[in-house]
């Protein structure tokens, strides 16, 4: 079993609406949780990180986290067509880091 | 300017030749990770130093290596066992429990 699971899309929505990108994770004592965005050809960038159970903002981002039921999850309000890109979740164990395998988002103008 | 510079950005490797990726960081962090990107495969790991001349294998190392002489640089060396080279590989560090990444190198074998 992977150590997190993406959906790997790919996921378009219309320009304006929201976007919900989603992991799951296998480690249930897993503390800390990262979303990266990478575009075409680029490394991945960190946008979000949470540790605690709930919501977390950050402008048009929301990262949420549930560990009882160990997903979290991206939330993009008012997508606009420069979030096209793909989208990594993260988590650190045992000395590295696992990456999902990436959900590919395309906003349509 | 602190950050990671990987070099080169592109590189074009013959069959059966060994070739070398270069990381350099001057943000003074010890762990260092080197990952390997293929479409649809997310990012797998070849190699990380936690620490100086000490270095670890992660889920892909067969037919590369590393070195950690200094703090800086960790340098990949991609040989000629690996079978399917062509890949973006990604150098990275641990910065304050984040994966924070160079610009990358486009491997590609001709």
């Amino acid at each position: 079993q992977k150590e997190v699971e993406q959906n790997s899309g790919p996921l378009s929505v219309p320009e304006g609406a929201i976007a919900s990108l989603n992991c799951t994770y296998s480690d249930r004592g897993s503390q800390s949780f990262f979303w990266y965005r990478q575009y075409s050809g680029k490394s991945p960038e960190l946008i979000m990180f949470i540790y605690s159970n709930g919501d977390k903002e950050d402008g048009r981002f929301t990262a949420q986290l549930n560990k009882a039921s160990q997903y979290v999850s991206l939330l993009i309000r008012d997508s606009q067509p420069s979030d096209s890109a793909t989208y990594l979740c993260a988590l650190p164990a045992r000395n590295q880091f696992y990456f999902g395998t990436g959900t590919s988002l395309t906003v349509i103008p | 300017d602190g950050g990671i510079t990987q070099s080169p950005k592109y590189l074009f490797r013959k069959e059966g030749q060994n070739v070398t990726l270069s990381c350099e960081q001057n943000l003074n962090h010890d762990a260092m990770y080197w990952y390997r990107q293929d479409p649809g495969q997310g990012l797998r790991l070849i190699y990380y130093s936690q620490i100086v001349n000490d270095f670890q294998k992660g889920d892909i190392a067969e037919g590369y290596s590393v070195s950690r002489e200094k703090k800086e640089s960790f340098p990949l060396t991609v040989t000629s066992a690996q079978k399917n080279p062509t890949a973006f590989y990604l150098c990275a560090i641990d910065r304050d429990t984040e994966a924070f990444f160079g610009q990358g190198t486009r491997l590609t074998v001709v």
